[in-house]
């Protein structure tokens, strides 16, 4: 059964460095999401992109955050300069669009701000 | 005023126990339900998806939805070690499009015992 991949699992980075997680979507599926979850705390919307260009941002998406699909296949969430309070788990999800509205998830990225 | 509402629990039954899983929601754009299951450390699973009011059934689970008292509910029936989980309850507006962001409770921690 397809299945949405991140990498990496865990990634722990220094504060005010960037860092790219990465993505691979469901083949075929149009809309792709980023959401975060601070452990104990509810899953949050990030961003939605559909058709190459951000489609809906929460609050927490700032200058700080940027998404972008470099092919085919691949959806990135790059942080520029990590806060201690980005320390989350990542979920990248995806829609097949065409009337479907599901959402499917990854398995999560761990990002630690040290 | 949180959107959506989850009695975090959490909640134990013992196997072959009928488990009844709740959320409210105040936001009345919304119009399509989900519930997710998320393991420890995992990304959340799609477990079943409703539109407006009614009931859904799939094998053991059964969604309810009643928009008239903005009630979300998942029951389990023959409850299984394995179900042991997080349920995560999410809505989204309805429209025309499929890019609406997820609005997620808290999530409600279910542990089936032997």
């Amino acid at each position: 059964e397809p299945e949405v991949t991140q990498t990496p699992s865990h990634q722990v980075t220094q504060m005010g460095q960037e860092v790219i997680l990465r993505c691979v979507p469901i083949s075929n599926h149009l809309y792709f999401y980023w959401y975060r979850q601070i452990l104990g705390q509810k899953v949050e919307f990030l961003v939605s992109f559909y058709n190459n260009e951000i489609s809906e941002k929460s609050e927490i998406f700032d200058d700080q955050f940027s998404v972008e699909r470099p092919d085919g296949s691949n959806f990135t969430l790059k942080i520029r300069s990590t806060k201690l309070e980005d320390s989350a788990m990542y979920f990248c999800a995806s829609n097949p669009g065409q009337g479907s509205y599901e959402q499917y998830f990854g398995p999560g990225t761990r990002l630690t701000v040290t | 005023q949180k959107e959506v509402e989850q009695d975090p629990g959490p909640l134990s039954v013992p196997e072959g126990a009928i488990v009844s899983l709740n959320c409210t929601y105040s936001n009345s754009a919304f119009q399509y339900f989900m519930w997710y299951r998320q393991y420890s450390r995992k990304g959340p699973e799609l477990l079943m998806y409703t539109y407006s009011s009614g009931n859904k059934e799939d094998g053991r689970f059964t969604a309810q939805v009643d928009k008239s008292s903005k009630y979300i509910s998942l029951f389990i029936r023959d409850s299984q070690p394995s179900d042991s989980a997080t349920y995560l309850c999410a809505s989204r507006p309805g429209g025309g499009t499929s890019y609406g962001k997820l609005t997620f409770g808290q999530g409600t921690i279910l542990t089936v015992h032997p």
